[in-house]
């Protein structure tokens, strides 16, 4: 079956802009996560979706970043007053439930290049 | 702070030699371990993981990791490797302390010469 998809798979913008980047999870998928990866470093975690509510949000590194799940299915990562520092690719992954034994299933990224 | 740690950043083998990326990590209690994989071009993907039970785990594609409480470390190997295991690998926990999050360690670069 389809995977986690990811849109744009690459965006350039520039300092100051706004951006929206997309995930749609596997099909019947309830958890949901956002994580951020920069260059030479691991994926570090943003923010987990159980359903349509942010079940944990620690990891979002200020108040420029928000993510919804309204129909707890596709998820959009907003970023706002985007900074050269914001640039990294953003993964997101999807479980079948929150269970810590649940696999999680990550998409391709969305390769953000803030100018 | 807890984290995982990967000391290998880039580890150069030529086929057939055996491997072993190490992984430790730093949280008390009980902690789930995981191994993935980033082939060139492709997604994260899971190599394997470990929540209790027989501490010597075996994934996809011949790896195995081992879990070693007393050393805080999850060691991922595999006794022949391939060119095509050339890839990042990453190690990653989830603490158990009710957290869902991945924290993930740096990854390793593993080049496989033909």
């Amino acid at each position: 079956g389809a995977g986690v998809s990811q849109t744009p798979s690459n965006k350039v913008t520039e300092k100051g802009k706004y951006v929206e980047l997309r995930c749609d999870p596997i099909s019947g998928h309830t958890a949901l996560y956002w994580y951020r990866q920069s260059l030479g470093q691991g994926p570090e975690f943003l923010i987990y979706f159980q359903g349509t509510g942010a079940a944990d949000d620690s990891g979002l590194p200020n108040d420029r970043f928000f993510a919804v799940r309204p129909e707890g299915s596709v998820s959009t990562l907003k970023i706002q007053r985007t900074e050269r520092g914001d640039s990294a690719v953003y993964l997101c992954a999807s479980s079948l439930t929150r269970g810590r034994g649940e696999t999680q299933y990550f998409g391709p990224g969305t390769r953000l290049l803030v100018l | 702070a807890q984290s995982v740690s990967q000391h290998n950043h880039h580890v150069i083998l030529s086929e057939a030699a055996s491997l072993e990326l190490g992984c430790n990590y730093s949280y008390g209690g009980t902690v789930n371990l995981f191994w993935y994989v980033q082939y060139p071009g492709q997604h994260l993907q899971l190599l394997l993981k470990y929540f209790s039970g027989d501490p010597l785990v075996k994934g996809i594609k011949g790896f195995e990791a081992e879990f070693i409480k007393s050393k805080f470390s999850f060691n991922l190997r595999k006794p022949s490797v391939q060119w095509s295991d050339t890839a990042e690998y990453f190690c990653a926990a989830i603490p158990d302390q009710g957290a869902q999050k991945l924290v993930f360690g740096q990854g390793t670069r593993l080049t496989i010469n033909p």
